[in-house]
């Protein structure tokens, strides 16, 4: 069966510091890998998006960046953290056609 | 204009009653259309894919509006459980795409 890992589920980190979260997808090969954002009481808004490994989209300017170093290892990443980019991290996978998308636990991040 | 738009809420709905909310999107090249749950602090669960000619899934019926650009979702005999985030989700391009609406909140009352 199909599986989607997202850790850590909590992360408090202070302003300047480095980040890495990390998404791995079982159970299904070559799917679409997305990475959003929440912030509360918001909407989802999408940061990053591969179809296949090495192949990125971006979908609004920001401080992070996310790369897919394997078919289903998604990383999001980050030099220096910004008060902003506090929020509820959630990563996703789906197929490569007209399929849903699941989601992994989420990562809440609280810059502080 | 955003690409999903819903109405927020809250929908105060008493316990047993039907509610019904909607969703428009801005691309008609939309390709396919779901309806996610979102529990408070907590990542979004499917709930159901939307069909063209509308599908049912016990209390809950999802309809396609392909000509004025909307889906709908329709909750039966409403349950304190049923207590959630409603987001509306459409697939586009090739590729998949997913553009998320901002979510309906529902809260069913006793």
């Amino acid at each position: 069966s199909q599986t989607i890992h997202q850790w850590p589920a909590t992360l408090v980190q202070p302003v300047g510091s480095p980040l890495s979260l990390e998404c791995t997808v079982e159970g299904t090969s070559n799917p679409n890998l997305y990475w959003y954002r929440q912030a509360a009481g918001r909407g989802l808004q999408l940061l990053f998006y591969s179809v296949g490994i090495g192949q990125i989209s971006s979908e609004v300017p920001q401080n992070l960046s996310a790369s897919r170093p394997q078919d289903r290892q998604f990383i999001l990443s980050s030099k220096k953290l910004l008060l902003s980019d506090s929020g509820f991290y959630l990563c996703a996978y789906s197929g490569q056609t007209n399929t849903e998308a699941f989601f992994g636990q989420g990562t809440r991040l609280t810059v502080v | 204009r955003k690409e999903v738009e819903q109405d927020p809420g809250p929908f105060n709905v008493p316990e047993g009653a039907t509610v019904a909310f909607n969703c428009t999107y801005s691309n008609s090249a939309s390709q396919s259309f779901f309806w996610y749950r979102q529990d408070c602090r907590k990542e979004p669960k499917l709930l159901m894919s939307v069909y063209s000619s509308g599908n049912e899934d016990g209390r809950f019926t999802a309809q396609l509006n392909r000509a004025s650009q909307y889906i709908s979702l329709l909750i039966r005999d409403s349950k304190l459980s049923d207590s959630a985030t409603y987001l509306c989700v459409v697939k586009v391009g090739s590729w998949g795409k997913l553009q998320f609406g901002a979510g309906t909140q529902v809260v069913v009352t006793p």
